[in-house]
C-alpha cells in the first residue's frame, strides 16, 4: 500500500515570495492533516480535513496561510507571503476517518526562506 | 487545551542499559500515541494506547498509559544503537477535531 505522497521535498524561497505544497493521503483515508514542524520542536497542527470540508484550522495562521481540498483526496497548503518565521519542515497525514484511527506520516517538504 | 509535556528532552546513554522516557499531559486525552522520528526523516507510529492501564510492547520498546497521572511512559530495555532517534508523545482531546498535540521530543542517543 503506497504511503503519504508529497512534494516538492525541498523548496528555498525568498521572503515575501509565496509557495505552495502538495499533499496525497493514502488511497481511501477520508481525514488529511496539514502539521509546521519547526527545528527541534515537535509538529504542530495547522488543519484537519474530513473529506473536503474544514474538521480544525485554529492554528493556522490564515493571514498568510491557506488550504484546500476540493475533491476530498488531494490537498495544497499555500503561504503568502512567506516570512522567515515560516522556515519548516510541513508534514502532511491522514487517517482512515476521524476517531480512533491512526495517523500515517508523509516524508514531508522542507521549507527555507531567505 | 491539551499540553504535553516530555522528560528527558536530552538522553545519552550506553549499549545494553535500561530507561524510560515520561510524557505528561495536562487534560483528559481521548488517546496517547507515541512515534520515532530519525534525522531528516519523517514520524513512524511506534505505539497508539487507547485505555488506563493499556502496555504494549514491540521488541526492546514498552509504553504504557495511566490516564488517572496523566501519564504515559515509553520504556527501553537492553538498549541498542538502532534505536537512536527522537520520540515524540502525543496527545488528542479527541472528538472530531482529533489532529495531535505533540512534546517536543526526547532526543536519544545510544552509544556502543
Amino acid at each position: 500500500e503506497a504511503g503519504v505522497a508529497q512534494s516538492p521535498r525541498y523548496k528555498i524561497i525568498e521572503k515575501r515570495q509565496s509557495v505552495a505544497f502538495w499533499c496525497n493521503p493514502i488511497s481511501g483515508h477520508a481525514t488529511l492533516y496539514w502539521y509546521q514542524q519547526i527545528l527541534g520542536q515537535g509538529p504542530k497542527l495547522l488543519i484537519q480535513f474530513q473529506n473536503n470540508g474544514v474538521v480544525d484550522d485554529s492554528q493556522l495562521p490564515k493571514d498568510r496561510f491557506s488550504a484546500e481540498r476540493l475533491k476530498g483526496v488531494d490537498s495544497t497548503l499555500k503561504i503568502q507571503p512567506a516570512k522567515l518565521e515560516d522556515s519548516a519542515v510541513y508534514l502532511c497525514a491522514s487517517s482512515l476517518t476521524s476517531g480512533y484511527n491512526e495517523q500515517f506520516f508523509g516524508p514531508g517538504t522542507r521549507l527555507t526562506v531567505l | 487545551e491539551l499540553k504535553v509535556e516530555q522528560n528527558p528532552l536530552f538522553l545519552s546513554m550506553q549499549e545494553g542499559k535500561n530507561y524510560t522516557i515520561y510524557c505528561n499531559y495536562s487534560t483528559t486525552s481521548d488517546r496517547l500515541y507515541w512515534y520515532r522520528q530519525d534525522p531528516g526523516k519523517s514520524l513512524e507510529s511506534l505505539f497508539v494506547l487507547l485505555s488506563n492501564g493499556a502496555v504494549k510492547q514491540e521488541g526492546r520498546l514498552m509504553a504504557s498509559l495511566d490516564t488517572k497521572a496523566r501519564l504515559s511512559t515509553l520504556h527501553i530495555t537492553a538498549a541498542v544503537h538502532d534505536l537512536s532517534a527522537t520520540y515524540f508523545c502525543a496527545g488528542t482531546s479527541g472528538g472530531g477535531a482529533d489532529g495531535l498535540t505533540f512534546g517536543k521530543g526526547t532526543h536519544l542517543i545510544i552509544q556502543p
